[in-house]
């Protein structure tokens, strides 16, 4: 079945350190790919979506890039803040089904 | 005020009570999720529902079941709760038209003793 395996964190950053979090997946037919993001206490929010081969994704200063050929959607920030601190979920979805399929979720803790 | 609420935000119960928990959603949208949330193992959808009549199991659905009471409300229910249920839940809610990103609740944190 359709699956998505992320990096395990926690990943621990000094402020303004480049991030990188990868995210690698497997599906049948074309998934829709997201990134999504949990603050302390809070529910999850959509950070950034790529629908097809090759889009970028961007919101925040963070990116990623859909690649087909690799299977991946890994999520880059060139400098985190304190403020990005979170739990961060790479998520898939098949077309027609409208049901996300979630990553176990890396932790970044970003230390002054 | 928050666009999708749930409650209880916390809950602490015994093994073999029935419990509820409650999703409000003021976003105007059909379909609605109950997701839980283990560390380790992300988010795993319990059930769905595309509109008031249509009810779905998700991939997780034993021992839970749920309500949708109209478009702005979605019920979940652990008809006799045992301490492997000791979790964090989350209601969440999408467009249609926009039918690939979710809006999620704030969470309710579910203790099983």
């Amino acid at each position: 079945g359709d699956s998505v395996t992320q990096m395990e964190g926690p990943v621990t950053l000094s402020e303004e350190a480049f991030l990188t979090i990868n995210c690698t997946y497997t599906a049948t037919g074309y998934p829709s790919l997201f990134w999504y993001v949990q603050y302390p206490g809070e529910g999850l929010q959509l950070l950034l979506k790529a629908t097809k081969a090759d889009d970028k994704g961007s919101n925040k200063g963070f990116e990623a890039t859909y690649r087909k050929e690799t299977t991946s959607f890994h999520l880059e920030k060139g400098s985190v803040q304190v403020s990005d601190s979170a739990v961060y979920f790479c998520a898939l979805s098949t077309s027609g089904y409208n049901k996300l399929i979630f990553g176990a979720g890396t932790r970044l803790a970003v230390h002054p | 005020d928050a666009d999708v609420t749930q409650t209880p935000r916390n809950r602490i119960t015994k093994t073999g009570k029935r419990i509820m928990l409650e999703c409000s959603q003021t976003k105007g949208h059909d379909r609605m999720y109950w997701y839980r949330q283990d560390p380790g193992l992300g988010l795993r959808l319990i059930y769905y529902s595309f509109d008031v009549k249509d009810i779905n199991k998700g991939e997780i659905s034993d021992g839970y079941s749920v309500s949708r009471q109209a478009q702005a409300k979605f019920s979940l229910s652990l008809e006799s709760a045992i301490p492997n249920q000791t979790a964090l839940y989350f209601c969440a809610t999408s467009d249609f038209d926009r039918a690939e990103t979710q809006y999620f609740g704030p969470g309710t944190r579910l203790l099983v003793l």
